[in-house]
């Protein structure tokens, strides 16, 4: 049983350029979190995503930024116009349920650095 | 204020030290604890949840305070192995689920 996948594992964008990252949940698992770690930071919450829904996006900045997850394939985040600020590494996590005491897996993340 | 605050350190010890990390937060509304361990910014693990109770999974001791809405983690006898950064993470009541990290605790043990 493969843990969550994230590719690529490293992506360099120019500024102004568009970013695709994609996550694909543990089989079996259909709710997604993205979360984004800034350099010296802890992780912050972005979005929470179950087949087809956005169920939480208060973490997600208002401009640029935008994800989902398809009744088929991985989950994308997308991020338009990269500037050097969206330089950070980006994890998944996913999860079979919502319960609060249910334990999130962690794919091993994309580090974008934005030039 | 920060909804979870630690001391992001380093701390450096020698092996077979006993480090204690601390953590607060801020929302008393505050459901489900936990610790997770992070290498070089590779995915974060769970490495234990915290009960009222306490806790204790061989050298790692766990403690919950409700009241002073503060979780602590021990470490005995440090291994090198033990060197990464911990992170004090909990989630909410209608929280759906999502885990809200502090900034990370930096151990780094020494020979």
């Amino acid at each position: 049983n493969a843990g969550v996948m994230q590719n690529p594992r490293h992506l360099v964008r120019r500024r102004g350029q568009e970013a695709r990252l994609r996550c694909s949940p543990m089989k079996g698992h259909s709710h997604v979190y993205w979360y984004r770690q800034l350099p010296e930071e802890g992780l912050k919450f972005m979005v929470y995503l179950q087949k087809e829904n956005i169920i939480d996006e208060s973490g997600m900045p208002k401009e640029r930024f935008s994800a989902e997850f398809p009744k088929e394939g991985p989950s994308i985040l997308r991020i338009q116009q990269v500037v050097r600020g969206d330089s950070a590494a980006y994890f998944c996590a996913s999860s079979p349920g919502t319960s609060t005491n249910e334990k999130l897996f962690f794919g091993s993340g994309t580090q974008l650095s934005v030039l | 204020r920060k909804e979870v605050e630690q001391d992001p350190g380093p701390f450096n010890v020698p092996e077979g030290a006993t480090v204690a990390f601390n953590c607060t937060y801020s929302n008393s509304a505050s459901q489900s604890f936990f610790w997770y361990r992070q290498d070089c910014r590779k995915e974060p693990k769970l490495l234990m949840s915290v009960y009222s109770s306490g806790n204790e999974d061989g050298r790692f001791t766990a403690q919950l305070n409700r009241a002073s809405q503060y979780i602590s983690l021990l470490i005995r006898d440090s291994k090198l192995s033990d060197s990464a950064t911990y992170l004090c993470v909990v989630t909410f009541s209608g929280n759906t689920g999502k885990l809200i990290f502090g900034q990370g605790t930096t151990l780094q043990v020494k020979p």
